[in-house]
């Protein structure tokens, strides 16, 4: 129990495209959803923490504009990096929380490996 | 603001050895959970053992355990008879169960990379 999908796995884009990554919850229902940034051989560094049906909190640092995050659903929550740059290229990473889960613990996705040329 | 360390960047063991992974952090908060997670090169974080700050007893899950010492703010991570499987890096984390916002962030260490040799 407590799956928890990304998709894309892997994604390459132009610069100045808009790319939408999404995180699923497959047999929970995530009240809220962590989004996370990891450069290579690095820690996780938190983005944003959405709970369902409200608007995601960023973390300092973090471009609301730029990385929109939507959390519309208990089982869906998605992060579009606006106006991509190879600045933005990463490794993002989701995680969800919620009851039918351990208390509070996160749950990860896979990851999606976005690269901008 | 809590804050984890940990002060091993890279370790190595032996294949069937056992090695210890450290972690301190640092609170003012009573009620939190630890956490190590694993990140083998596929990059999915997987749960390696939990720990509830209220349970004096470590805990353990078949070869890994923890040497939780609340009053010294350390939690490290022990993994006996080491497999090649365990190579991965090791995340230590922090979860603050009195978090106002209800939100349950968690604080992650910088990891250690952690390589079984055969």
């Amino acid at each position: 129990g407590a799956v928890v999908s990304q998709h894309p796995s892997w994604v390459i884009c132009k610069s100045g495209t808009s790319v939408k990554i999404e995180c699923r919850s497959l047999d929970f229902q995530a009240t809220t959803m962590f989004w996370y940034r990891q450069f290579p051989k690095q820690s996780l560094m938190l983005m944003a923490t959405s709970n369902e049906g409200s608007k995601a909190t960023y973390e300092q640092g973090v471009e609301k504009d730029k990385f929109l995050i939507n959390h519309a659903s208990l089982t869906l929550s998605t992060l579009t990096v606006t106006s991509a740059h190879p600045e933005d290229s990463s490794f993002y990473i989701c995680s969800a929380s919620g009851p039918g889960g351990r208390g509070n613990e996160q749950f990860f996705g896979p990851g999606t490996r976005l690269t901008v040329l | 603001a809590q804050t984890v360390t940990q002060s091993q960047p890279e370790m190595s063991v032996q294949e069937a050895e056992t090695v210890t992974l450290s972690c301190t952090y640092d609170t003012s908060e009573s009620n939190y959970y630890l956490f190590w997670y694993k990140q083998p090169p596929s990059r999915q974080m997987i749960l390696v053992i939990r720990q509830e700050a209220y349970k004096q007893q470590n805990a353990t899950e078949n070869r890994f355990s923890v040497n939780f010492q609340k009053a010294a703010k350390s939690f490290s991570l022990k993994i006996s008879d080491s497999q090649l499987g365990d190579t991965a890096m090791y995340f230590c984390a922090f979860m603050n169960l009195g978090d106002a916002s209800g939100t349950y962030k968690y604080i992650f260490g910088t990891g250690t990379r952690l390589k079984v040799l055969a």
